[in-house]
């Protein structure tokens, strides 16, 4: 999992709750995403920031919100406008925004599930 | 619009019998393709990665993957699968600049290597 961290590993919500996951990163990586996992689905892209203090929607960006505030740091909020939120969310960064060359390396993820 | 296909759900082999997990892809420029591997409540874990140059590239615990550009393939291969190399395995395509030069999943393989 590299040096990237996510916390909790698991997360319980109740209906109507906004809830926030976390996401470190000690690898001195500019660009960082934010990606949900179904079943059967491969992962899909909720949001990405290539630089602090700038973020952009990704695929599925609708119910969730970031921000960015410290190149280390990407937490992502789950709020009550999200209608399907029980999913297993993943944490990435890559070397540099622009680098197409470049893997991403993954957190170990958080498991949410309303309740 | 950029692609991946992995058209087997899950990929049954015996312990020391060669194994193939197959993907392929759509993209309207050059193809950057990776391999990842998911254990059971993890995150991903990067095998390996085509950029340019040899189409035969090699990776981590002794997977290889080819790349075959006429057939839009990027299949991965390991000569003798272990039993701990079962997991689930997603093939992805960067998707140039588009979205922060974000990875497009297939819907991942399952693979389960049997002793």
């Amino acid at each position: 999992d590299g040096g990237i961290t996510q916390s909790p590993k698991y997360l319980f919500r109740k209906e109507g709750q906004n809830v926030t996951l976390s996401c470190e990163q000690n690898l001195n990586h500019d660009a960082m995403y934010w990606y949900r996992q179904d079943p059967g689905q491969g992962l899909r892209l909720i949001y990405y920031s290539q630089i602090v203090n700038d973020f952009q929607k990704g695929d599925i960006a609708e119910g969730y919100s970031v921000s960015r505030e410290k190149k280390e740091s990407f937490p992502l909020t789950v709020t009550s406008a999200q209608k399907n939120p029980t999913a297993f969310y993943l944490c990435a960064s890559s070397l540099t925004r622009r680098g197409l060359y470049n893997e991403q390396f993954f957190g170990p993820g958080t498991r949410l599930t309303v309740l | 619009a950029q692609s991946v296909a992995q058209p087997e759900d899950q990929v049954n082999v015996a312990e020391g019998n060669p194994l193939t997990v197959k993907c392929t892809y759509s993209v309207s420029g050059n193809p950057y393709l990776f391999w990842y591997v998911q254990y059971p409540n993890r995150g991903l874990q990067f095998l390996l990665k085509y950029i340019t140059g040899d189409n035969l590239v090699k990776g981590s615990y002794g997977f290889e993957a080819e790349f075959n550009k006429s057939q839009t393939s990027f299949h991965l291969k390991k000569p003798s699968a272990l039993v701990s190399d079962s997991a689930l395995y997603f093939c992805a395509v960067r998707d140039g600049y588009n979205q922060g030069g974000k990875l497009i999943f297939g819907q991942g393989t399952e693979l389960s290597v049997k002793p």
